[in-house]
């Protein structure tokens, strides 16, 4: 059972440009979290979604960020007109749905650089 | 709120030492504690977890016990190896969160031989 993959690991991007980031749950798995994780800090929470539906995005920021777990292929992390505060590691995990397990598998996350 | 506080690193230690690393926590509800690992270039791998109080959480030689009334989770190992150096979360979530975790800054091990 291959693990939580996300593409591309390594992402330069211009002041001004997009990033889309790509994640792919592990197999079975339904339930889809965002984190972010910037230099000396500990992740920090942005959203959680569900096939077709962000159930909570109080993590994201109000502009530019956007998040989306279509019903077909994988979630999605947009972040649109980059800034240099972007850079950061963004990580994707995933849980099986109504286990009550609490667990999330993590990716090995998408390193954005914004030069 | 809910937050995790870790203690900072970096810790360097010899093989075959002893490991504590501090975890406490302030949740807002009744949590599950965590401990995630992170190797160089990798994602967090779990490695261990408690759901309730007093429970130990144990895999690969580490251990951590869920101390309610000291609200900590901290993370031990007898006898440290040079594969075990990496970065160490510690995490909480709660049910009524919607299962988001809160991070601690993480700590990072380097083990030498």
């Amino acid at each position: 059972n291959a693990g939580v993959m996300q593409n591309p690991r390594h992402l330069v991007r211009r002041r001004g440009q997009e990033a889309r980031l790509r994640c792919s749950p592990m197999k079975g798995h339904s339930h889809v979290y965002w984190y972010r994780q910037l230099p000396e800090e500990g992740l920090k929470f942005m959203v959680y979604l569900q096939k077709e539906n962000i159930i909570d995005e109080s993590g994201m920021p109000k502009e530019r960020f956007s998040a989306e777990f279509p019903k077909e292929g994988p979630s999605i992390l947009r972040i649109q007109q980059v800034v240099r505060g972007d850079s950061a590691a963004y990580f994707c995990a995933s849980s099986p749905p109504n286990t009550g397990q609490y667990e999330q598998y993590f990716g090995p996350g998408t390193r954005l650089t914004v030069t | 709120g809910n937050s995790v506080t870790q203690m900072e690193g970096p810790v360097t230690l010899s093989e075959e030492a002893f490991l504590t690393i501090n975890c406490t926590y302030t949740a807002t509800g009744y949590p599950s504690l965590f401990w995630y690992v992170q190797y160089p270039g990798e994602g967090l791998q779990l490695l261990l977890k408690a759901t309730k109080a007093d429970d130990k959480g144990s895999n690969k030689g580490f251990e951590a016990t869920y101390r309610k009334e000291t609200t900590s989770f901290h993370l031990e190992k007898g006898s440290v190896q040079v594969s075990d150096s990496a970065v160490y979360f510690c995490a909480l979530t709660l049910t009524n969160t919607g299962n988001q975790f809160y991070f601690g800054t993480g700590t990072s091990l380097t083990v030498i031989p």
